[in-house]
């Protein structure tokens, strides 16, 4: 069965930083994308990150690219996220996903087909 | 203010049949895959569709979705109550270079 467990998420003030963690068990990590989403409270779902098999690719949002780092440690089977010069805008719920790409092999038509439970960040003072 | 834009809320009675749109460009809905998402209160969301009008195993056939030009559609036919949930399209945009997710749709079963 395949699990995800994200951890890492607290109170955090403004400006600072964290780092989350996703422990994934139930199939081979390293064969597959794995992405961060995140919910902010009462709000729709909002794409962050992602990162490629190995490593050697990954893209972010807009708003998150150059303050959060995405990495992955494929023996570890753990999925990691960076967070820099937080935000308060950046409270949110954060969930990470497999990518599991479709029969036209495209990484940009993976979809999310398993995901965590979520931990919660709160930027505030 | 997302690229993919879908109406806030739909309802309909048991048994009815409940369409959901998602409006996006040549950049996102034009050239690649929709997926939709479901998310109960309070929980994770679960892929419904992907690849535009594909179900995972476990999604029953009430669900069906489907693409044309730059928009798309989620139904949901013999609606139950338990399909009261809060519904997301996505998928990945080329401007971006990144996924984006719809504004949702709050299904309500009266």
């Amino acid at each position: 069965e395949v699990q995800l467990v994200e951890s890492g998420g607290t109170l955090v003030q403004p400006g600072g930083s964290l780092r989350l963690s996703c422990a994934a068990s139930g199939f081979s990590f390293s064969d597959y994308w794995m992405t961060w989403v995140r919910q902010a409270p009462g709000k729709g779902l909002e794409w962050v990150a992602n990162v490629k098999e190995d490593g050697s690719q990954k893209h972010y949002m807009d708003s998150v690219r150059g303050r959060f780092a995405i990495s992955r440690d494929n023996p570890e089977n753990s999925l990691f996220l960076h967070m820099y010069s937080l935000r308060a805008e950046d409270t949110a719920v954060y969930y990470c996903a497999r990518e599991r790409t479709d029969s036209s092999g495209y990484f940009q038509n993976s979809y999310f087909d398993s995901w965590g439970q979520g931990t919660l960040v709160t930027v505030s003072s | 203010q997302s690229v993919l834009t879908q109406p806030p809320s739909a309802s309909g009675t048991p048994g009815q049949r409940v369409t959901i749109s998602c409006s996006g460009s040549s950049y996102n809905i034009g050239i690649n895959n929709l997926k939709w998402y479901r998310q109960l209160p309070g929980t994770a969301p679960k892929l419904l569709i992907y690849s535009n009008n594909q179900r995972p195993s476990g999604v029953p056939d009430r669900f069906s979705g489907s693409k044309s030009g730059t928009s798309a559609s989620l139904a949901i036919s013999g609606l139950q109550s338990e399909d009261e949930a809060v519904y997301y399209c996505a998928i990945w945009d080329d401007s971006l270079n990144g996924h984006v997710f719809g504004t949702g749709t709050r299904v309500t079963v009266l």
